[in-house]
């Protein structure tokens, strides 16, 4: 299975961007890059995702590097309840299973 | 529009008890999931069923079954829980199974099995 790797934890200040950065060397040309974040105690929560071009929505932006070999999700002013555990996740040839690794836990101070 | 919800919330089982988690959608999604997370660890796939009639094999089957009652409704069930099942389970849901697709969750039932 392609994997992800994001650093355990990163800080940041309130009102400040973020950027979490993701590295998938594995990745394939159909591997779809999702984000999720999940706040203590619920469930996971989409945030975005994107195949090759740079993708925005409302929540954040994803920057995709051109080789597709990492990414990084962009939390443009960051709030305190942005403070989640954010996943890298690869969807690939299983349809829409995802496979989760340990994610970034994201602090932020006020 | 309730989105994925599970019941029940929380749950306290004896050892050799057996429960059936109910997960019902209202956004007439095809693809629905179960999932477990063990505190600190990412959520691993249980079961999945990739449309009404069909269902799967993720990667931590064993000691559950599951089944797709109807469109909206995914039940996962525990024949003979082990405290090895204390977990948490999340329900969750996706239009068509497709790695472009959205996948959204409920907010998950609290398991312990003393």
């Amino acid at each position: 299975d392609a994997k992800t790797t994001q650093p355990n934890s990163m800080e940041s200040n309130e009102e400040e961007p973020v950027h979490l950065p993701c590295n998938h060397s594995t990745i394939s040309g159909t591997d779809y890059i999702h984000w999720y974040r999940q706040l203590p105690s619920q469930g996971p929560e989409y945030v975005i995702h994107g195949l090759t071009s740079n993708v925005n929505n409302r929540m954040a932006s994803l920057a995709i590097a051109e080789d597709r070999k990492s990414s990084t999700l962009i939390l443009h002013r960051a709030t305190l309840r942005d403070a989640a555990v954010y996943y890298c996740i690869l969807v690939y040839n299983q349809g829409g299973k995802l496979i989760f690794g340990q994610g970034t836990e994201l602090s932020v101070k006020p | 529009n309730a989105g994925v919800t599970q019941t029940p919330k929380f749950q306290v089982l004896k050892t050799g008890q057996s429960m059936t988690l109910q997960c019902a959608q209202d956004m007439n999604h095809n693809s629905m999931y179960w999932y477990r997370q063990d505190p600190g660890m990412g959520l691993r796939l249980i079961y999945y069923s990739a449309s009404e009639g069909t269902t799967d094999k993720g990667e931590v089957p064993n000691g559950y079954n599951v089944s797709r009652l109807n469109k909206r409704e995914f039940s996962l069930r525990l024949e003979s829980a082990a405290p090895s099942q204390t977990s948490v389970y999340f329900c969750a849901s996706q239009g068509l199974f497709s790695s472009g697709n959205t996948i959204y969750f409920g907010e998950g039932s609290w398991l312990t099995v003393v």
